[in-house]
């Protein structure tokens, strides 16, 4: 079956501007999570979508944001791009949200 | 707060022997401890993974093994082969909770 996908692959961004991820989960998961990848911070949870619920929410600013619609696909949006939000950005997705995430391949989002 | 040590950061093995990951986690709620394996250009991928009811999984050449009184996992890859060469990943949470990743190890398997 199609794993987690994630699009773009790629985004280069300017600074003050803002950006919307993708990510579809696979079919029959309806819970989404999304983490940013950073060499000097590794992974950390951004926010966890359930049925279109946000369930969870990690230490990002209000600047991060994320929705999840009723087929279970997720965006995520960065607004006010800061050159410190170069990251990966990954989605994984579960059936329930408890156990058993599968991650896409991510989003590199360079910011200059 | 929640807090997930990893160690080592770097560990190089020849072909065949046994490589050992250890993990230490803060909160002692936490009851689900996966391991992941990312690949350069990919996201981590899942490879094994224990609940906090059982203290040891196996599979195949993958074993994870689990003390909660000491809050310490640690993930065994014997007869390691150099497509295992990668950066392995501990995590821990409590049900519907984030994950909470550790720093990583990279894994150099040598020929």
């Amino acid at each position: 079956k199609a794993g987690v996908t994630q699009t773009p692959r790629y985004l280069i961004k300017t600074r003050g501007q803002q950006v919307t991820l993708s990510c579809s989960p696979i079919s029959g998961h309806r819970s989404v999570s999304w983490y940013q990848q950073t060499p000097g911070q590794g992974l950390q949870f951004l926010f966890e979508y359930f049925s279109e619920t946000q369930r969870n929410k990690g230490n990002f600013p209000g600047r991060f944001s994320g929705r999840q619609f009723s087929n279970s696909r997720s965006e995520m949006n960065v607004s006010t791009l800061e050159l410190g939000d170069s990251a990966l950005y990954l989605c994984a997705s579960s059936v329930t949200g408890d156990y058993g995430y599968t991650f896409g391949s991510g989003t590199r989002l360079t910011v200059v | 707060g929640e807090n997930v040590e990893q160690h080592p950061s770097t560990l190089s093995v020849q072909e065949g022997d046994s490589a050992v990951i250890k993990c230490t986690y803060s909160d002692s709620a936490s009851n689900y401890f996966p391991w992941y394996k990312q690949e350069l250009g990919k996201g981590p991928q899942l490879i094994i993974d224990i609940r906090s009811n059982v203290g040891e999984k196996k599979d195949q050449r993958i074993a994870v093994t689990l003390n909660k009184t000491a809050k310490h996992f640690s993930l065994h890859i014997t007869e390691t082969q150099p497509e295992d060469s990668a950066v392995y990943f501990c995590a821990a949470s409590y049900d519907t909770d984030k994950l909470i990743f550790g720093t990583g190890t990279r894994l150099q398997v040598f020929p």
